[in-house]
């Protein structure tokens, strides 16, 4: 099956700061989506993004699907932006059922 | 708010018991996901229904079904509990099922049924 790998596993950023996660993809890439699931467990949807770039205030996302990745851009991070975030990538077949990455865990300090 | 809601947020059972989790999808969702999400297995899929009918299985063991009912909500019955089954279930909808990249594609996750087995 697809693999789907995020780096880096775990960030700290200080409030302010900007931060790039990545999500790699070990076959092509159509249907890709970026959650952010906060400490209370509720994966939020952030991004559904198959190629291109989307951005949605202070976050942005950026699919390269010919080059298997994808990127998310946090900039000015507050606290409200700790959890985690994983991106999902696409699977073969007629239907989109989404492999998870590990995520990607960042924790902002005030 | 996604739009999806899941009951109950929490469940606390016994080994060997049997559970239903519940699942309303968005409004206008035709498709419906179960996904388990456990400490060690990261966020699995288990199985998707879309109108009504068994679409996509993934992981799911032999002591889960599920069903999607005509009013599509759906339900996840989880039998022979196991400590192991301890996880947070979640069930995600999205307006339909296209094989290319599509909006319809696009998926909403419920808050989360919370499954502590003792």
């Amino acid at each position: 099956g697809i693999q789907v790998e995020q780096s880096p596993p775990d960030l700290i950023l200080q409030e302010g700061a900007n931060s790039t996660l990545r999500c790699n993809f070990s076959d092509s890439v159509n249907n890709l989506q970026w959650f952010h699931q906060n400490p209370w467990g509720q994966l939020i949807n952030l991004f559904y993004i198959p190629s291109g770039t989307k951005q949605n205030g202070r976050l942005s996302a950026t699919t390269v699907a010919t080059e298997r990745y994808s990127l998310l851009y946090i900039s000015s991070s507050q606290t409200t932006d700790s959890g985690v975030y994983f991106c999902a990538g696409p699977s073969s077949g007629g239907s989109y059922i989404p492999t998870f990455g590990r995520g990607t865990s960042l924790i902002v300090h005030p | 708010d996604s739009g999806v809601t899941q009951t109950p947020k929490h469940l606390i059972t016994a080994t060997g018991q049997r559970v239903t989790l519940r699942c309303s999808p968005r409004s206008g969702d035709l498709s419906v996901y179960w996904y388990q999400q456990s400490l060690d297995q990261g966020l699995q899929f288990l199985i998707q229904y879309y109108n009504g009918e068994e679409r996509a299985k993934g992981n799911i063991l032999e002591r889960f079904s599920a069903q999607q009912f005509p009013d599509l909500h759906s339900e996840l019955n989880l039998s022979s509990l196991e400590l192991g089954d301890s996880a947070l279930y979640f069930c995600a909808s999205s307006p339909r099922v296209s094989g290319r990249a599509s909006n319809d594609n696009e998926q909403f996750f419920g808050p989360g049924t919370r499954l502590t087995v003792l």
